[in-house]
């Protein structure tokens, strides 16, 4: 079974904090993505990567950023975290040469006081 | 105007009920469609995969694509409390490339009651 592991279940940080939210995948996957999920807007596309050190703007990227340093570690990094971060963050990895698609992470919820 | 629409409910039917869950969607590239299950605090958990039009039959679970429509349709028979979730529709235009995507609609949040 693929695995995507996020570090961290729940996270509360403060205005201003730079934070770290960590993405392990064990399946060897090429792509990750980082999501984040809000009530009513469903799950939004903050940044994604094909390869190592490869990036790509999503939907919603400002106030992230993100790095791939290992193919199977994606990390999002809040810069200086605002209370409109607070959300559930959520990864996933796919594979362009499976049948099967996306697979997500647990998700992390954090809230930023 | 999103690309992909879909009522985000909520959606409260008793046990034994037919459910019907659909999404619409504006980009005529879009060759794969999923369903995605997603439980109170886990993350979303791929349910059925259709590539392309037709019907996708899985034990209690059928999808149906209408790519002429833009409309694809997810229906559960013989509903059961454990099928109370959000369901997510997906889709992308492509699975082999290395940028590929999906676009998901907001949810739909289902609960079925004994």
């Amino acid at each position: 079974d693929v695995k995507v592991t996020q570090s961290s279940r729940y996270l509360v940080k403060r205005t201003g904090e730079k934070v770290f939210l960590e993405c392990v995948q064990d399946m060897d996957h090429e792509n990750m993505f980082w999501y984040r999920q809000d009530p009513g807007l469903g799950l939004r596309l903050i940044y994604f990567s094909y390869d190592v050190k490869m990036k790509e703007k999503g939907d919603i990227p400002e106030g992230y950023s993100v790095s791939r340093e290992k193919k199977e570690r994606f990390s999002l990094i809040l810069e200086s975290a605002s209370t409109n971060q607070t959300s559930m963050y959520l990864c996933a990895s796919l594979s362009p040469n499976s049948d099967t698609e996306a697979f997500f992470g647990q998700g992390t919820r954090l809230t930023v006081v | 105007q999103k690309e992909v629409e879909q009522d985000p409910g909520p959606l409260s039917v008793p046990e034994g009920a037919i459910v019907s869950l659909n999404c619409t969607y504006s980009n005529s590239a879009f060759q794969y469609f999923m369903w995605y299950r997603q439980y109170s605090r886990k993350g979303p958990e791929l349910l059925m995969y259709t590539y392309s039009s037709g019907n996708k039959e899985d034990g209690r679970f059928t999808a149906q694509v209408d790519k002429s429509s833009k409309y694809i349709s997810l229906f559960i028979r013989d509903s059961q409390p454990s099928d109370s979730a959000t369901y997510l529709c997906a889709m992308s235009s492509s699975r082999g490339s290395t940028l590929g995507r999906l676009y998901f609609g907001r949810g739909t949040q289902l609960t079925v009651w004994p």
